[in-house]
């Protein structure tokens, strides 16, 4: 049971570069979400999707792009990588369509870090 | 925008010690989870509590939700060294425009010394 798979799992990149962070579940859920996680401030939202076709701006959208690719599918893209932007990012998917109270299953996180 | 606080930041305990961590929101929640990261891996749901007044265990962990559900905590009996890790608490809007998502704690990191 794969369940949510990030890859790749490290990255360095230099400023101004670009790249695509790809996540897929297995578990056939319709939600899914990007996170970013810096010392002391836990998880923050970048993007969602709430199902299939749609997507959404969480918290800190800004120099980010996603797109749900399929149903299982759901990849972030760095268009100008800025120091800024490093951090470790988690793709989560959660089993229902928009739905608040459910929970999140959490893949491995990538490691990312801009030079 | 709604906020979610959580403290202490750091806990320092011997094994066999007592645990709690406390989560506080700005706003009323429709529900609470909680999370558990462990050194070097991903969260993981420990549980959600979304009635006022209620509280869970599993056993030796008890989860509270509170009467105003702006508040919630987690309180670990007689830590063991695995139980290390950072938790987190996750809240949601009460019938707002948080459509599926969740604000998070900024964690507790628990150490347990042996």
């Amino acid at each position: 049971n794969a369940g949510v798979t990030q890859t790749p799992k490290f990255q360095v990149l230099k400023t101004g570069q670009s790249m695509t962070l790809q996540c897929a579940q297995d578990m056939n859920h319709n939600s899914m979400y990007w996170y970013r996680q810096d010392p002391g401030m836990g998880l923050r939202l970048i993007y969602y999707s709430a199902s299939e076709g749609t997507t959404d701006k969480g918290e800190v959208p800004n120099g980010y792009n996603v797109s749900r690719l399929n149903k299982r599918e759901f990849s972030l893209r760095l268009e100008s990588a800025a120091p800024s932007q490093t951090s470790v990012y988690f793709c989560a998917s959660g089993p229902l369509a928009g739905v608040i109270n459910q929970p999140q299953h959490f893949g491995d996180g990538t490691r990312l870090s801009i030079l | 925008g709604q906020q979610v606080m959580q403290i202490p930041q750091y806990q320092h305990v011997q094994e066999g010690e007592d645990f709690t961590t406390y989560c506080n929101s700005s706003t009323t929640l429709s529900n609470i989870q909680w999370y558990k990261q462990r050194p070097g891996g991903h969260p993981v749901f420990l549980i959600q509590l979304v009635k006022s007044g209620e509280v869970k265990k599993q056993k030796r962990l008890t989860f509270q939700f509170g009467e105003a559900k702006k508040n919630s905590s987690l309180h670990i009996t007689a830590t063991q060294t695995t139980d290390v890790g950072t938790y987190f608490c996750a809240g949601s809007n009460a019938g707002g425009t948080s459509y599926g998502k969740l604000t998070f704690g900024q964690g507790t990191i628990l150490t347990v010394h042996p």
